[in-house]
């Protein structure tokens, strides 16, 4: 079945504590992209990804990392949270690369992870 | 910068009724268009979109939508609610390469019986 898996789906911690939110795709898309989901806000890009070792940030960057080594997998790094980035977090693919040829290519969203920093 | 805006944070109809969902983007450039429904405790999924060609858009679920380049509209519609729309709906805009989105606030469908 073609998915987006992330896990955990639900996390507590500490303010300071690193901690790795994990995003797997099994459709061989060249696109990832990670999503917080705030109430009132909807949903604002925090980093993507147009292929293996090619990221950049999105609208929302400050105090989080990815990284993009092979093409299923791309890692959320929050390496000193902060209560600020309690929310809910959404991983999605989709064909899209380099090349605007995918422009249309709707998103394909796992089932979020939602993070409660204290 | 561009942006999509939801109008209507939440929406309530009876079930039967029309649903009527805005959504407007902010650009003279006509983006690719899309509409995603979260259900509780779930992603989002894709509900139809808009590319070239045709500016109404049947998507899943008895649900369209009509591109309006003069009024940089894209309302969603669906003629009669069931209970199982109840739900979250977000309208999507993509104007540059590589499949970047830009997501409206999210209105909040519930359906009283």
């Amino acid at each position: 079945e073609a998915q987006v898996t992330q896990n955990p789906r639900y996390l507590i911690t500490v303010t300071g504590k690193k901690l790795t939110v994990t995003c797997s795709q099994n459709m061989n898309h060249e696109y990832m992209s990670w999503y917080r989901q705030d109430p009132g806000l909807g949903l604002r890009q925090i980093y993507y990804s147009m292929n293996v070792e090619v990221t950049d940030k999105g609208d929302v960057p400050e105090g989080y990392k990815v990284s993009r080594k092979e093409k299923r997998n791309f890692p959320l790094i929050l390496e000193s949270p902060s209560p600020n980035q309690t929310s809910l977090y959404f991983c999605a693919s989709s064909l899209g690369g380099d090349g605007g040829m995918y422009n249309n290519q709707p998103q394909h969203f796992g089932d979020g992870t939602r993070l409660s920093i204290l | 910068a561009q942006s999509v805006t939801q109008l209507g944070s939440h929406v309530s109809v009876s079930e039967g009724a029309l649903v009527l969902l805005r959504c407007n983007y902010s650009s003279s450039v006509p983006p690719y268009l899309f509409w995603y429904v979260q259900y509780p405790n779930q992603g989002l999924q894709l509900l139809l979109k808009y590319t070239t060609g045709a500016t109404l858009v049947k998507g899943i679920n008895g649900f369209e939508a009509e591109f309006k380049k003069s009024e940089t509209s894209f309302h969603l519609t669906k003629p009669s609610a069931h209970m199982s729309d109840a739900a979250e709906y977000f309208c999507a805009a993509s104007w540059t390469s590589g499949s970047r989105l830009t997501f409206g606030e999210g209105t909040q469908l519930t359906v009283n019986p």
